[in-house]
């Protein structure tokens, strides 16, 4: 799986928009770019994924570049909740290989 | 509600004591994975599950073993063989791939058990 690299932290001040950066340049055609999030001392929750169309859910926006060498994930109002380490992730989606994690990206939203 | 449940929340171990974590989930779901996390650090695979009776080792297996008997359930045992096996560990589950080996969906996740050793 291909590699990624974010920032190791951010922050945002509560009811604006989090752009949460990822790249990941040396993605293949066939790997998808998925977004997790961990609330501190709970496991990672699944935020959104995507293969090269921007995709958005009711949690978040994902917006994959036209070479899809790199991605943001937006958060659009972000509030004191949404306070937690980001993961990008990008994945074969062939079989049930696992999901490799890095050190993601920590998000502080502040009032 | 469906979900992957972990038991218990919090444990603790004697040294040289073998302990097992429990990890059950009723979405059907055929893959099963354990990971570890150290504080500050991001998950590492210790073993992962495609179909029950079948496993394979992940990043950092040594000192651990799993067994799945049931499509349910996958219990992760911490042997004494584990030096440093303080961590938060986490189980999560994936719907099958399709026929074909293609499948996009997501790892779900469970709320975790935190190791100690007394």
């Amino acid at each position: 799986d291909a590699k990624t690299t974010q920032p190791p932290s951010m922050d945002c001040a509560e009811g604006r928009a989090a752009n949460l950066p990822c790249n990941h340049s040396t993605i293949s055609g066939n790997e998808y770019v998925y977004w997790y999030r961990q609330i501190h001392s709970q496991g990672p929750q699944y935020i959104i994924h995507g293969l090269k169309n921007n995709e958005t859910n009711e949690m978040a926006s994902l917006i994959i570049t036209e070479d899809r060498k790199s991605s943001t994930l937006i958060l659009p109002h972000a509030t004191l909740r949404d306070t937690a380490v980001y993961y990008c992730i990008v994945r074969v989606h062939s079989g049930n290989t696992p999901l490799v994690f890095g050190k993601g990206t920590r998000l502080s939203v502040i009032a | 509600d469906g979900g992957i449940t972990q038991s218990p929340k919090y444990l603790f171990r004697k040294e040289g004591q073998n302990v097992t974590l429990s990890c059950e989930q009723n979405l059907n779901h055929d893959a099963m994975y354990w990971y570890r996390q150290d504080p500050g650090q991001g998950l590492r695979l210790i073993y992962y599950s495609q179909i029950v009776n079948d496993f394979q080792k992940g990043d950092i297996a040594e000192g651990y073993s799993v067994s799945r008997e049931k499509k349910e359930s996958f219990p992760l045992t911490v042997t004494s063989a584990q030096k440093n096996p303080t961590a938060f560990y986490l189980c999560a589950s994936r719907a099958a791939a399709l026929s074909g080996g293609y499948s996009n969906q997501p790892q779900h996740f469970g709320d975790g058990t935190r190791l100690s050793i007394l």
